[in-house]
């Protein structure tokens, strides 16, 4: 079974600066897809970054970008310039192979940004 | 262009009664899963529908049912209602079931309290 884990709990940054959370994944498979989605205290999920499995470059969203490390099944977010709104939980979520769109989401990370 | 969504917002019930929770799912999509998220968690895959079958399921008791209608519309019914249950209960709609490469769009979810 795929299991995703986020060993941040919480994070805190200062408003225009750059910060990373983490997360790694443990998969058999070797076709799936990364996800990072934000969920601000309005309840919905938002995708923020998708990156897949195949593709060695790292994707990179504006001011989200990832560090991708295949081999490590790893898998950061870095937020640069981070503003007030960024504030919320943050989710890493994986979905590949026969999981047909079936997510695994992490525990999640809350990020709190601080003026 | 309608996003995904989902009624009613906020729902109390009692031990043992049961409950239907409803989903709309994004223009064009096909396929809607749903997600339980407990307090302070990542959500779990409850179930998943396409061409108004469901595809795949988590790891819930037969308790928890669902449905699809031909519009694509979903329903998801909770019978013989848990402490546990309480939770939010998010829909998330895609295209092309089968096809992980296609992002998940997710509503603000149904806030169930259980009495």
């Amino acid at each position: 079974a795929q299991t995703v884990t986020q060993s941040q709990p919480e994070m805190s940054v200062q408003e225009a600066e750059t910060v990373t959370l983490s997360c790694t994944y443990d998969t058999s498979e070797s076709d799936y897809y990364l996800f990072w989605y934000k969920q601000p205290p309005s309840r919905q999920m938002i995708l923020v970054i998708r990156q897949e499995a195949y593709k060695q470059q790292n994707a990179t969203e504006n001011r989200f970008s990832v560090n991708f490390q295949k081999a490590a099944k790893s898998f950061s977010l870095k937020i640069s310039d981070s503003q007030l709104g960024d504030a919320a939980m943050y989710f890493c979520a994986w979905v590949g192979g026969t999981s047909y769109g079936k997510l695994t989401f992490g525990q999640g990370t809350i990020l709190t940004v601080h003026p | 262009d309608a996003g995904v969504t989902q009624s009613p917002t906020h729902l109390i019930k009692t031990r043992g009664q049961q409950v239907t929770l409803r989903c709309s799912p994004k223009s064009g999509h096909d396929t809607v899963s749903w997600y339980q998220q407990a307090l302070g968690q990542g959500p779990q895959f409850i179930f998943q529908y396409y061409e108004e079958e469901e595809r795949q399921r988590g790891n819930f008791p037969d308790r928890f049912s669902g449905h699809q209608f031909p519009n694509y519309s979903s329903e998801l019914n909770v019978n013989a209602l848990l402490l546990g249950d309480s939770a939010l209960y998010l829909c998330a709609s895609s295209l092309a079931w089968g096809n992980s490469n296609q992002p998940q769009h997710f509503g603000d979810g149904t806030r169930l309290s259980i009495l």
